[in-house]
């Protein structure tokens, strides 16, 4: 059964600074990864995808992750945090081929940026 | 298009009451699933499904009931509410490929 451990529930940066965001995945095949970020008192919005192809991905407000296969890794990094960037992030898997269709989550990590 | 849709938005129920939160989808996708979510523990699959007339458990299905009559709308039912059931409810909708979710706005339930 494939899992996700995102490492670290809180992550405080000052505006400016580099985000990074860490989460490893488990499964026996290649999946399909994805960031979804939640802002207060909202639903979940999907911040990028990896399925195939280039393992450099790059998503909405300046985001990317990048698939590590070795590493069973898929970070995400942000070159410089905004004040708008303060929200929950949550990194997901899908294994295709189970007929599961829907996705696991990892527990989350909730970023908060520093003036 | 509205996307997903869920209602209500908030709600309080007493120990073993009843009721349906309600979602919708106008996108024509296949699958729909309902998620909780509670702090720190990200969220966590109840019941999902392949298209009408057809679901399964995710991984914490106990207390929950679910049908899916159309394409359009997979409604979930609290049978017997309990204080463990106070959470955040987020159905999503997705089409074959990636299972890309595609999530309502949630309803949060307080039970008493």
């Amino acid at each position: 059964a494939q899992s996700v451990t995102q490492l670290g529930s809180h992550v405080s940066v000052s505006e400016g600074a580099l985000v990074l965001l860490r989460c490893n995945y488990s499964s026996s095949v290649p999946p399909y990864l994805f960031w979804y970020v939640q802002y207060p008192n909202q639903g979940l919005q999907l911040l990028l995808k990896y399925t195939t192809g280039a393992t450099l991905v790059k998503g909405i407000n300046g985001f990317e992750a990048e698939f590590k296969k070795s590493e069973t890794s898929f970070h995400l990094t942000k070159p410089s945090a905004h004040m708008s960037d303060a929200a929950e992030y949550f990194c997901a898997v899908s294994v295709p081929g189970t007929g599961r269709r829907a996705l696991t989550f990892g527990s989350g990590t909730r970023l908060q940026v520093q003036p | 298009n509205a996307g997903v849709t869920q209602t209500p938005k908030f709600q309080v129920l007493k120990t073993g009451q009843s009721m349906t939160l309600q979602c919708a989808q106008d996108m024509n996708h296949e699958y729909m699933s309902w998620y909780r979510q509670d702090p720190g523990m990200g969220l966590r699959l109840i019941h999902y499904s392949v298209g009408a007339g057809i679901t399964d458990q995710g991984e914490v299905p106990n207390g929950y009931n679910v049908s899916r009559s159309t394409t359009e709308d997979f409604p979930l039912r609290l049978l017997s509410a309990a204080p463990s059931q106070t959470s955040v409810y987020f159905c999503a909708s997705s089409y074959a490929g990636t299972n890309e979710q595609f999530f309502g706005p949630g309803t949060r339930l307080t039970v008493l």
